[in-house]
């Protein structure tokens, strides 16, 4: 069964704080997608980023980062400089094989001013 | 280019009834599919829809159903409402099937009194 597990459910820091908010995946699929979204309080899920299976490479856009790592099942997403408009629930996302895509329970961010 | 219209934004139903909820995707996606969120449950597949097929459907009674049109928009039908149907639904739309990330509308909020 295919499974994401975001294990924290509310995080507050303080602005300019560094925070990583962790993912962990279960698929036996070896070809799949990984994916963060963002929820601002107006409702809309945006895009972030996605990874594939096959590619390890870490990545960093900005105040932000993801490390994929196959071999703990794991997609971190890390905020550097944390800003009070990266309040917000992030969502990791699986989509594999049967192309159904699975998104854990989400992390609920609170950056303080 | 235009977003993922859903409409309406709110809807107030009663027990029993029925509610027909609208998607209209970016323009140029084939691919729509609708999500359930409720703080409880979380993030929620419902089904997919590409080229007026159903390709994908999540864990859900019969009385969810829903269509896709030749200019890719979509509805959602939910028949014999419960109040356990309240929740935020989200309607997403990719160019295709696979890997491309999701582009999410705003969602319509129903409350089943």
């Amino acid at each position: 069964a295919q499974k994401v597990t975001q294990a924290q459910t509310e995080i507050s820091v303080v602005e300019k704080e560094d925070v990583t908010l962790d993912c962990v995946y279960e698929t036996r699929d070896t070809t799949y997608y990984l994916f963060w979204y963002k929820q601002p309080p107006s409702g809309e899920l945006v895009f972030l980023i996605r990874r594939n299976s096959f590619d390890e490479q870490n990545e960093i856009s900005g105040r932000y980062s993801w490390n994929f790592q196959k071999s703990t099942s794991s997609f971190n997403f890390t905020i550097t400089a944390s800003q009070v408009v990266d309040s917000a629930v992030y969502f990791c996302a699986l989509r594999s094989r049967d192309d159904k895509i699975i998104f854990g329970k989400g992390t609920r961010l609170h950056i303080l001013p | 280019k235009a977003g993922v219209t859903q409409t309406p934004r709110y809807l107030i139903k009663t027990r029993g009834q029925q509610v027909t909820l609208s998607c209209s995707p970016i323009s140029g996606h084939r691919s729509v599919s609708w999500y359930q969120q409720t703080p409880g449950q979380g993030l929620q597949f419902l089904f997919e829809y590409f080229s007026e097929t159903q390709r994908n459907k999540g864990n859900f009674p019969g009385r969810f159903s829903g269509r896709q049109f030749s200019n890719s928009r979509s509805e959602m039908n939910v028949s014999t409402l419960e109040l356990g149907d309240s929740a935020l639904y989200l309607c997403a739309s990719s160019p295709d099937r696979h890997n491309s990330p999701l582009h999410f509308g705003n969602g319509t909020r129903l409350t089943v009194t």
